[in-house]
């Protein structure tokens, strides 16, 4: 199985604070990695797909890049509703795997 | 709009059985590989399967810690979703998340219905 290693676990942040999260895969997954935001209490919300490429309706403070089994989430500037948990998955090969999840708090 | 909305969850004594249904709105169901992801309570996501279109086999896809027991069905004509779920133990106990799957040349999970909590305890 492919492991997605996520980190920081948790951090604290400033609204307009540039935030990174990094999404490290234990082999090369071609581009094949989603990031998610979940709230409390919420389902899961699709951020990125294949890596970089933006959801409609998501807003363009956050991005994702990859560079070879390295993934990063950025969001330029902390907005009050990004506080949440942010998760990546591999969809490269079965079984889907998910980092542990970034939770995002108010510094 | 898109939408999926799973039910059937509840409380279930370890060993026995239960069924979650997803109802899908507002896309063309048969077009699409559906998916179900679960969260233990304060954990993280766990991709539980998927199952593929009519158009790829509808052939399913598990995770290795429900292969065996729980089984992912679909109804077309209702655009419906099924969770088989057999032999149950209390390391199931999650919110399932029904989700559909978009791929491209590449694979994602959008949207994702509200969840239904399954309970596994004596």
């Amino acid at each position: 199985d492919i492991q997605m290693t996520q980190s920081p676990s948790s951090l604290s942040a400033s609204v307009g604070d540039r935030v990174t999260i990094t999404c490290r895969a234990s082999q090369s997954i071609s581009s094949s990695l989603n990031w998610y935001q979940q709230k409390p209490g919420k389902a899961p919300k699709l951020l990125i797909y294949a890596a970089s490429s933006l959801q409609s309706g998501v807003p363009s403070r956050f991005s994702g890049s990859e560079s070879g089994t390295d993934f990063t989430l950025t969001i330029s500037s902390l907005q009050p509703e990004d506080f949440a948990t942010y998760y990546c998955q591999q969809s490269y090969s079965i079984p889907w795997t998910f980092g542990q999840g970034t939770k995002v708090e108010i510094k | 709009e898109m939408q999926l909305v799973e039910s059937g969850g509840g409380l279930v004594q370890p060993g026995r059985s239960l069924r979650l249904s997803c109802i899908a709105s507002g896309f063309t169901f048969g077009d699409y590989a559906m998916s179900w992801v679960r969260q233990a309570p304060g954990k993280g996501l766990e991709w539980v399967g998927f199952i593929r279109s009519k158009a790829y086999g509808g052939t399913t896809e598990y995770a290795a810690s429900v292969k065996g027991r729980f089984t992912i069905s679909r109804d077309d004509s209702e655009s419906i979703a099924y969770l088989q779920m057999n032999s149950l133990k209390t390391e199931d106990t999650a919110v399932y998340y029904c989700t559909r799957v978009v791929s491209s040349t590449r694979y994602w999970i959008d949207p994702w219905g509200q969840g239904t909590l399954v309970t596994v305890a004596s």
